[in-house]
């Protein structure tokens, strides 16, 4: 099976400018998570989607958004960026039921500086 | 918070000899996952320990977990300088999403 892919892997924007994320999960995965991570705050969960849902949601201010599409291929977007936003955004996969304990699969992450 | 707590922040290791890293969370858990990422890259899953295992294995690595003390530990033998990278724990609650520590940063000296 193909693993996790996250386009674009890298990306440079300015302050104020919006900016869209993809992840495409493994195959027959449904549940996608979103993390960010940054060297202050380390690895911080932004949201969760199952079967075109958001199922959970992290501590983010409303510019951070995201959608799941049929194929469970997600996105997530920023509105609004700020200095704050340059990070390594992270994206995971599972096939998980509505119970807990099952692997998440990570992608390679995409870098996004903020100018 | 369900956050998890990586201890030490820092290790530094010759080639051959063990790691332990250490975690801690403050709330009740179902799991326990620990994941590795090396340098800016994604995570990779190593082992997951359910609330009512005590320890588990899997190739070099062994995991215990201590529910009465909510806290886990990770062991690597016989390290090698590719097991160079960062180690997160991150306790589940049930809801499918992981709360992260700040990670132990291994370093194995050729």
């Amino acid at each position: 099976k193909a693993g996790v892919t996250q386009t674009p892997r890298y990306l440079i924007k300015t302050r104020g400018q919006q900016v869209t994320l993809s992840c495409s999960p493994i195959s027959g995965h449904r549940s996608v998570s979103w993390y960010q991570q940054t060297p202050g705050q380390g690895l911080q969960f932004l949201f969760e989607y199952f079967s075109e849902t958001q199922r959970n949601k992290g501590n983010f201010p409303g510019r951070f958004s995201g959608r799941q599409f049929s194929n469970s291929r997600s996105e997530m977007n920023v509105s609004t960026l700020e200095l704050g936003d340059s990070a390594l955004y992270l994206c995971a996969s599972s096939s998980r039921p509505e119970g807990a304990g099952e692997t998440q699969y990570f992608g390679p992450g995409t870098r996004l500086l903020v100018l | 918070s369900q956050q998890g707590e990586e201890d030490p922040q820092a290790l530094s290791i010759q080639e051959g000899e063990n790691a332990t890293m250490n975690c801690s969370y403050k709330t009740s858990i179902n799991n326990l996952q620990w994941y590795r990422q090396n340098s800016g890259r994604g995570l990779v899953h190593l082992i997951l320990i359910r609330s009512n295992e005590r320890e588990k294995h899997s190739g070099r690595l062994r995991v215990t977990l201590d529910t009465s003390k909510k806290s886990s530990s990770l062991l690597i033998t016989a390290s090698r300088a590719a097991d160079t990278a960062s180690y997160f724990c991150a306790p589940e609650t049930g809801a499918n999403n992981l709360f992260f520590g700040t990670g132990t940063r291994l370093t194995v000296i050729p």
